[in-house]
Order: C-alpha cells, then sequence, then structure tokens
C-alpha cells in the first residue's frame, strides 16, 4: 500500500489528453513538492516534472504537472505512442521523514 | 553528462552483508545530495536512503532503518550503500540517484541504470 495514491492505469489515443491523479496528505503533497517520473519499458525511471510544475530541460511542454491542496496531477497532451510508460509520483512526507512514492499508472496508448 | 554507474549487486543468502557502490560523473559530486531507491520485479519504486554532504542530512526508510548505511567518498566522487543483516523481501534493482540540489527534500533527478540484489538461500 503505497502512501500517495494514483490510479494503476490509463488510456487514450493518440492525440488525447490523458490526466493522471496522485492523492497523498498534509503531511506530503499538502506541505511539499511534488515530482514526476516517467519509467519506459526495461529503462530507469526519468525525472518529468519537478517542483509541482517545472519541466527539466529537454522535456516536452506537452506534460504539465499541477497541485491543489493534498492531490497532484500530470497531465499528458497530444498523447503519442513513445508515451506509454508507468509513471509516479512522489514527495517528501514530513510524518514519516522518507520519500514517497505513488504505486505508479501505466499509461497505455490505444 | 551526468552519469551514476552501480556496481556490487548479486545473489546473496539471508543475514550475510552487501555493499553497493555508485560512481559518479559529469557534474560537482559535493555539491548534490544522493540517494539510493530500490525497485522490486514488477512493482513500484521504493526509497531507501539519502544524503545530503552540504546539510550533513542521512535519512532511512524504515524497512531498511538500523541494517543500512549510506556514506559517500567526495574525493572519489562515489556513493556507498553498506547493506547488512540482508532479508528476502530486500530483493530488488537497486538505483544510486541524483538529487535535484544539495538537500535530500528536493528530490531525485538523474537515475543510474541500477544494480540488482538477490538474498535467496
Amino acid at each position: 500500500q503505497s502512501v500517495l495514491t494514483q490510479p494503476p492505469s490509463a488510456s487514450g489515443t493518440p492525440g488525447q489528453r490523458v490526466t493522471i491523479s496522485c492523492s497523498g496528505s498534509r503531511f506530503n503533497i499538502g506541505t511539499n513538492t511534488v515530482n514526476w517520473y516517467q519509467q519506459l519499458p526495461g529503462t530507469a525511471p526519468k525525472l518529468l516534472i519537478y517542483s509541482d510544475n517545472q519541466r527539466p530541460s529537454g522535456v516536452p511542454d506537452r506534460f504539465s504537472g499541477s497541485k491543489s491542496g493534498t492531490s497532484a496531477s500530470l497531465s499528458i497532451s497530444g498523447l503519442q505512442s513513445e508515451d506509454e510508460a508507468d509513471f509516479y509520483c512522489a514527495a517528501w512526507d514530513d510524518s514519516l521523514n522518507v520519500w514517497v512514492f505513488g504505486g505508479g499508472t501505466k499509461v497505455t496508448v490505444l | 553528462e551526468v552519469q551514476l554507474v552501480e556496481s556490487g549487486g548479486g545473489l546473496v543468502q539471508p543475514g550475510r552483508s552487501l555493499r553497493l557502490s555508485c560512481a559518479a560523473s559529469g557534474f560537482t559530486f559535493d555539491d548534490y545530495a544522493m540517494h539510493w531507491v530500490r525497485q522490486t520485479p514488477g512493482k513500484g519504486l521504493e526509497w531507501v536512503s539519502g544524503l545530503s554532504w552540504i546539510s550533513g542530512r542521512i535519512a532511512y526508510a524504515d524497512s531498511v532503518k538500523g541494517r543500512f548505511t549510506i556514506s559517500r567518498d567526495n574525493a572519489k566522487n562515489s556513493l556507498y550503500l553498506q547493506m547488512n543483516s540482508l532479508r528476502t523481501e530486500d530483493t530488488a534493482l537497486y538505483y544510486c540517484v541524483k538529487d535535484i540540489g544539495h538537500l535530500v527534500k528536493y528530490g531525485m533527478d538523474v537515475w543510474g541504470q541500477g544494480t540488482t540484489v538477490i538474498v535467496s538461500s
């Protein structure tokens, strides 16, 4: 059972917009910023979004992050076949004093 | 280009020890916090430990506290994870990860390719 809650799967057709939610508590998302990671099959995770809504250099602007209260979300607009991957949210938890991850969301492009 | 190369994984019996190493290059190692994160086959990510040289902060997941020790050698641009009293549930792919900044709380940035630890009799 992960401290941050994500839906196990999400899907869309090419060109569609897909949104993944990440629900936490006042100790993690409610107090600290959220990072998102993309893990393509057979590879290491890659930082996709940091500080709730900032994209590292090289990440397409199709990917965007937002946060409200104790929930965060990742949106992928203009879905492409190469976006098929597992996506994880993460935040520091001030109560547990650890980094916590969501269980991951597998995005499928139909 | 930032590169993180892990080594030291392998097959080990329950109760034994193992030491993971991570060789870092492409950035000023001293300026960044570093982490170990693990992933079990087909499952999600679990943060194991983080260390900030600048703040001196070290943190561990409850699941490894008292058994694992994180350390770094800035002169060698290397990060280590000493794993003692290993359990079968420690079986995982272990990633070395550079932080976004100098504090453990900023978060994981660049990941290595990982080294596999299998704890089995």
